[in-house]
C-alpha cells in the first residue's frame, strides 16, 4: 500500500514557465509534507514544506499547495529555470502527533517526479 | 559544517556475497535512516537508528542489517547478495528525537552509495 504517490513520472516544461508537480496521499495521520529535489550523483536536499493546517507555503519561486480534502498537494515553480531540472519527491516524515519525535526518521516517499526545463 | 558522508559510492558484488555501507552523518544528529533507491521507484526505508539502537524498521528482509556507533556513525550491512540488491542506497541524518527538534523534520542526506550485484 503506497501511502504517497506521484503518478507523473516526468514533465517537461518551456524556461520561463510554470512548472507543477502533483501528489497524492492516503494517511491522513500525515501533519507534515516535503518536497525534496535530487540531482544525479547527488542525494536528495530538502526543498519546502507544508504543515497540514496550512493550505498554501511560499518560498521565493516555489510553492506548496495542500488540499486536505482531496489528500493532494502540488509544488508550483515559477518561472521555471533549467537548472531546476532534477528529480521532485514528495515525502510525509512522521505518520501524526509524535510527542517525542520517536518516528520523524522514517518518511515515506513517492516515486518521484523528473522535471526538464528546456531553454 | 560537513554534510552526510557515504563510503564507498560505488560497489560491485557478486551474487551471494555480502557487502558493508558506511554512512557519517552531520555533527549532532543523533537519528540515522537508510533508504533504498531502485530505477523508477521512490526511497524506500529500511531502518533508523537513535542513539545506538534501531527505533523503526521498514519491510526489508532480514538479509538487511544495521549498527550505529557512540559517534552516530552508522554501517548498513546486506548479506548473501541477490540481483534485486542492486540500487543506490541513500543514508540521511537528522535531529529526529525529543521535543527539541521543531518540524518540518526535514532529513539530510548523503550522496548515496551505488551497489552493483552480478
Amino acid at each position: 500500500d503506497q501511502q504517497v504517490k506521484q503518478n507523473s513520472p516526468s514533465l517537461s516544461v518551456q524556461e520561463g514557465r510554470i512548472s507543477i508537480l502533483n501528489c497524492d496521499y492516503t494517511n491522513s495521520m500525515f501533519d507534515y509534507f516535503l518536497w525534496y529535489k535530487k540531482y544525479p550523483a547527488e542525494g536528495p536536499t530538502f526543498l519546502i514544506s507544508i504543515s497540514s493546517i496550512k493550505d498554501k507555503n511560499e518560498d521565493g519561486r516555489f510553492t506548496v499547495f495542500l488540499n486536505k480534502s482531496a489528500k493532494h498537494l502540488s509544488l508550483h515553480i515559477v518561472p521555471s529555470q533549467p537548472g531546476d531540472s532534477a528529480v521532485y519527491f514528495c515525502a510525509a516524515p512522521r505518520q501524526g502527533y509524535d510527542r517525542d519525535n520517536t518516528n520523524a526518521g522514517k518518511s515515506t516517499f513517492g516515486d518521484g517526479t523528473t522535471l526538464t526545463v528546456k531553454p | 559544517k560537513a554534510g552526510v558522508t557515504q563510503t564507498p559510492r560505488y560497489l560491485i558484488k557478486t551474487r551471494g556475497q555480502q557487502v558493508t555501507l558506511s554512512c557519517s552523518p552531520i555533527s549532532g544528529h543523533r537519528s540515522v535512516s537508510w533508504y533504498q533507491q531502485t530505477p523508477g521507484q521512490g526511497l524506500q526505508f529500511l531502518f533508523e537508528y537513535f542513539s545506538e539502537t534501531q527505533r523503526n524498521k521498514g519491510n526489508f528482509p532480514g538479509r538487511f542489517s544495521g549498527r550505529q556507533f557512540s559517534n552516530s556513525r552508522s554501517e548498513m550491512n546486506v548479506s548473501t547478495l541477490e540481483l534485486g540488491d542492486s540500487a543506490l542506497y541513500l543514508c540521511a541524518s537528522s535531529l529526529a528525537g525529543g521535543a527539541t527538534h521543531p518540524p518540518p523534520y526535514e532529513q539530510y542526506f548523503g550522496p548515496g552509495t551505488r551497489l552493483t550485484v552480478t
